[in-house]
């Protein structure tokens, strides 16, 4: 398989603070998404991104595949950011859709 | 768009029994993968579907069981239920076996095994 690290395993913040959660990421891989797990047990897409940067809101994300790891910002945070946040890959050259998580990170942000 | 659709939402069942889970996919998507979350494992691939045939399956015992019908609707089963079992079952569906777009994730089946 392939191991997949996220730090820091909890994070707690006041609203409006910023926080950069890190994936790192034992192979090479061709599928990246960062979820985000509300109260209900729901996994939300955040971003797919294999590679490069992209942002959505107050929300930016960085994978840099050639040196294994991925990067979720979170700006000016709110409660409702509150949750579970995932990394998620699919090794590379693997024909099998298969995902393999982190074990994620404890957001709480306290008003 | 309607999203991934799992029914039911809870689910509480009695040790020795049986239970069936069913998922619905993003329309157009051909691809169904079932995953269970535990505190303890955390989440953990079950099996994925693609074209009514299962193309992968993770390491549980054959007590898991799972299939996918011609509209790609999938359900997985799981007999005689242990302790153990009481998890949250995650169902995603994907275009292209997650190439391009990614999974989408269902809201889950949270089933307690008593």
């Amino acid at each position: 398989g392939i191991q997949v690290e996220q730090s820091p395993p909890d994070l707690i913040l006041q609203e409006g603070a910023n926080s950069t959660l890190r994936c790192n990421f034992s192979d090479s891989v061709n599928n990246l998404q960062w979820f985000h797990q509300n109260p209900w047990g729901q996994l939300i897409n955040l971003f797919y991104i294999p590679s490069g940067t992209k942002q959505n809101g107050r929300l930016s994300a960085t994978t840099v595949a050639t040196e294994r790891y991925s990067l979720l910002y979170i700006s000016s945070s709110q409660t409702t950011d509150s949750g579970v946040y995932f990394c998620a890959v699919v090794r590379r050259g693997s024909t099998l859709g298969r995902l393999y998580f982190g074990r994620g990170t404890q957001l709480t942000v306290w008003p | 768009k309607a999203g991934v659709t799992q029914t039911p939402r809870y689910l509480i069942k009695t040790r020795g029994q049986q239970v069936t889970l069913s998922c619905s996919p993003i329309s157009g998507h051909r691809s169904v993968s079932w995953y269970q979350q535990t505190p303890g494992q955390g989440l953990q691939f079950l099996f994925e579907y693609f074209s009514e045939t299962q193309r992968n399956k993770g390491n549980f015992p054959g007590r898991f069981s799972g299939r996918q019908f011609s509209n790609s609707r999938s359900e997985m089963n799981v007999s005689t239920l242990e302790l153990g079992d009481s998890a949250l079952y995650l169902c995603a569906s994907s275009y292209l076996r997650g190439a391009r777009t990614g999974y989408t994730f269902g809201s889950g089946t949270r089933l307690t095994v008593v």
